[in-house]
């Protein structure tokens, strides 16, 4: 089946720093990612849709200059968390979609990066 | 913005009971997917739904699309410990390309 890579799985900071996740499609392309961040026992907030080779669409209230979306091919997309506080400090997870607008589309997710901002 | 509302959002049963998880929405969604999480993991894949009225059944979970596609709901069947999770539905809103998650539930079952 299809796997989607993400990485870290965790990474602690020092707050100022900034961190890159990447997420990755092993077998298969992806045109849209997307980003999630979650918090304890809540749900899955999108921060953003990433499409490769254009600009993400961030979500009402994500500050795009402080997570940077980068979706330089159909099968990676980074988020850069710029000069990170510990209000920062979350569980981001990425996913990515196969067979767009098909009958079959289906979404896979990465494992999640825990991020502890000191 | 999470167009889709979960009920409850916190559920701790006996083991062998029976639980229903409601997802509403105000929106049509072309599809909705039901995910269970485990904590520091990603969602899995329980199951699609994609037409309306559909209803399908995974062991002793059943799934239900509303007739409208702006429902759905979970029903699980003499729940067991293994069920423990955090349950979240999710679609792809039928005007745009975003996909968004329901508010979860979080489920407990006790031996």
């Amino acid at each position: 089946g299809a796997v989607v890579s993400q990485h870290p799985s965790r990474v602690i900071c020092k707050s100022g720093t900034s961190v890159k996740i990447e997420c990755r499609s092993l077998d298969f392309q992806a045109t849209t990612m997307f980003w999630y961040r979650q918090f304890p026992k809540k749900s899955l907030m999108l921060m953003a849709t990433s499409n490769e080779g254009s600009k993400a669409t961030y979500e009402q209230g994500v500050e795009k200059d402080k997570f940077l979306i980068n979706h330089a091919s159909l099968t990676l997309s980074t988020l850069t968390v710029t000069s990170a506080h510990p209000e920062d400090s979350s569980f981001y997870i990425c996913s990515a979609m196969s067979d767009r607008g098909k009958p079959n589309e289906k979404l896979f997710f990465g494992s999640g990066t825990q991020l502890s901002v000191l | 913005t999470q167009l889709l509302e979960q009920s409850p959002q916190f559920l701790s049963i006996q083991e062998g009971e029976n639980l229903t998880v409601y997802c509403n929405s105000s929106s049509v969604f072309s599809s909705l997917q039901w995910y269970r999480q485990e904590p520091g993991e990603g969602p899995v894949l329980l199951v699609t739904v994609v037409t309306g009225g559909e209803v399908k059944k995974l062991k002793r979970l059943t799934f239900q699309f509303g007739d409208a596609r702006k429902d759905s709901s979970l029903h699980i069947t003499a729940a067991q410990p293994g069920d423990t999770g955090l349950y979240l539905c999710a679609g792809v809103h039928s005007t745009g390309n975003q996909f968004y998650f329901g508010t979860g539930t979080s489920l407990t079952v006790i031996p």
